[in-house]
């Protein structure tokens, strides 16, 4: 099955710096790659995500981009705030048989020091 | 619309004792799952349904856990009997399609005594 890597486990920024939280995958099928943020005792929402068909997405100060080649995404956040800081998990859809299944990484700490 | 909506939100119970989750899912959305969240182990998917059928159980632990779902409004986790190693925030999530996010419910913290 998929098997997601992410990376790393815990980040640790400035206020204003930028922050980069890197993701691999195992199968070459997988078309979907959805970003997740979870707050201290929240659920996890999404905050932007790509299909494998783009090799960049962005929505104002988080961007997403994709090699599929490599079977590596990655998530951009820059001039982070404070109410960045939480945990970020990436994911990805597996193809064939799986299809509707998302495997999660195992999340990025991300903390924004004002 | 309500999101995806669990039942209870917390639940202490002693070892052995049956638990029973509730979701109730975003109305039209054809794909419901269940996920397991821990330190250790992070997000587990353990089962998830499309138009009320079972697709994939593989990530089920064990015989104790079952779940079901009567109709598309509707849909239990149990774990009978319950073990302290159950511990963890049980979350529901649906969506409308093959290839879109999930909308996740609030999640259940279960605790195991």
């Amino acid at each position: 099955g998929e098997n997601v890597e992410q990376h790393p486990s815990t980040l640790s920024v400035q206020e204003g710096d930028s922050a980069v939280i890197k993701c691999t995958y195992s199968d070459s099928a997988s078309n979907y790659f959805p970003w997740y943020k979870q707050e201290l005792g929240k659920r996890p929402q999404l905050i932007i995500d790509i299909r494998s068909n783009v090799g960049e997405k962005k929505d104002q100060r988080i961007a997403v981009t994709l090699n599929k080649t490599a079977k590596h995404f990655s998530l951009h956040i820059t001039e982070t705030q404070p109410e960045d800081s939480a945990v970020y998990f990436c994911a990805a859809k597996a193809g064939g048989t799986s299809y509707g299944k998302l495997t999660f990484g195992q999340g990025t700490i991300l903390t924004v020091h004002p | 619309d309500a999101g995806v909506i669990q039942s209870p939100r917390h639940e202490v119970t002693e070892m052995g004792q049956e638990v029973t989750l509730r979701c109730k899912p975003i109305s039209g959305h054809d794909y419901l799952f269940w996920y397991r969240q821990t330190m250790m182990r992070g997000l587990e998917l353990l089962i998830y349904f499309n138009n009320n059928v079972p697709i994939d159980d593989s990530g089920m632990p064990e015989d104790r856990f079952s779940a079901k779902m009567p109709n598309a409004s509707f849909s239990t986790l149990k774990i009978q009997p319950s073990e302290p190693r159950d511990s963890a925030v049980y979350f529901c999530a649906s969506t409308p399609r093959v290839v879109g996010g999930y909308t996740f419910g609030s999640g259940t913290r279960l605790t195991v005594v």
